[in-house]
């Protein structure tokens, strides 16, 4: 069966520090990739997305950025991290073929101070 | 701009009863529909999932499709307290899945 694992699970930064959390998934093969942001009591914001090594597709323009070394390994990093970037960090993979369902991991629940 | 809306809630049931949740979406083309159940300070996890018009049924989860009125819904029967979550519903095509802002349930015993 399929395993999504993200760390670290929660994380404390000051304003202007990096960031970089890790996304991997174990027992599928070239799934597509997804990260995601929800803020506090909003609804889920698609910041990236990947459906290969090396291919990432940025949904909006901000200070973060994402990278897929591997074909089960997704990250998103920051060099400076803003205020506004607090939020649950959600990484997703997806079925490939009709059906679509994304699947989510447990999240990192990032403060910035 | 592709939307899926949701009524925020909070939507309130007793214990024993039918709660029925609703979703519409602005996309003519999507392909894919589906509810999550989020819990406090948790991930979404995946309920049901539904690719044609009709209802489906899964236990005490019954999603219901309606591409032509682009509306989904989700009712669960015999509500229990461990049911209050928010329920997210998300709308898929092409690559592009969207979500609601979630519709928070709370059962009260």
């Amino acid at each position: 069966s399929q395993t999504i694992h993200q760390w670290p699970a929660t994380l404390v930064q000051p304003v202007g520090s990096p960031l970089s959390l890790e996304c991997t998934v174990e027992g599928t093969s070239n799934p597509n990739l997804y990260w995601y942001r929800q803020a506090a009591g909003r609804g889920l914001q698609l910041l990236f997305y990947s459906v290969g090594i090396g291919q990432i597709s940025s949904e909006v323009p901000q200070n973060l950025s994402a990278s897929r070394p591997q074909d089960r390994q997704f990250i998103l990093s920051s060099k400076k991290l803003l205020l506004s970037d607090s939020g649950f960090y959600l990484c997703a993979w997806r079925k490939s073929g009709y059906y679509n369902e994304q699947f989510f991991g447990p999240g990192t629940r990032l403060t910035v101070l | 701009q592709k939307e899926v809306e949701q009524n925020s809630g909070p939507l309130s049931v007793p214990e024993g009863a039918i709660a029925s949740l609703n979703c519409t979406y602005s996309d003519r083309g999507s392909q894919s529909f589906f509810w999550y159940r989020q819990y406090s300070g948790k991930s979404p996890e995946l309920i049901m999932s539904i690719y044609s018009n009709g209802d489906k049924e899964d236990g005490r989860f019954t999603a219901q499709l309606n591409k032509a009125s682009q509306y989904v819904s989700l009712l669960i029967r015999d509500s229990q307290p461990s049911d209050s979550a928010t329920y997210l519903c998300a709308v898929y095509n092409n690559n592009d899945m969207r979500f609601g802002a979630g519709t928070r349930l709370t059962v009260k015993p």
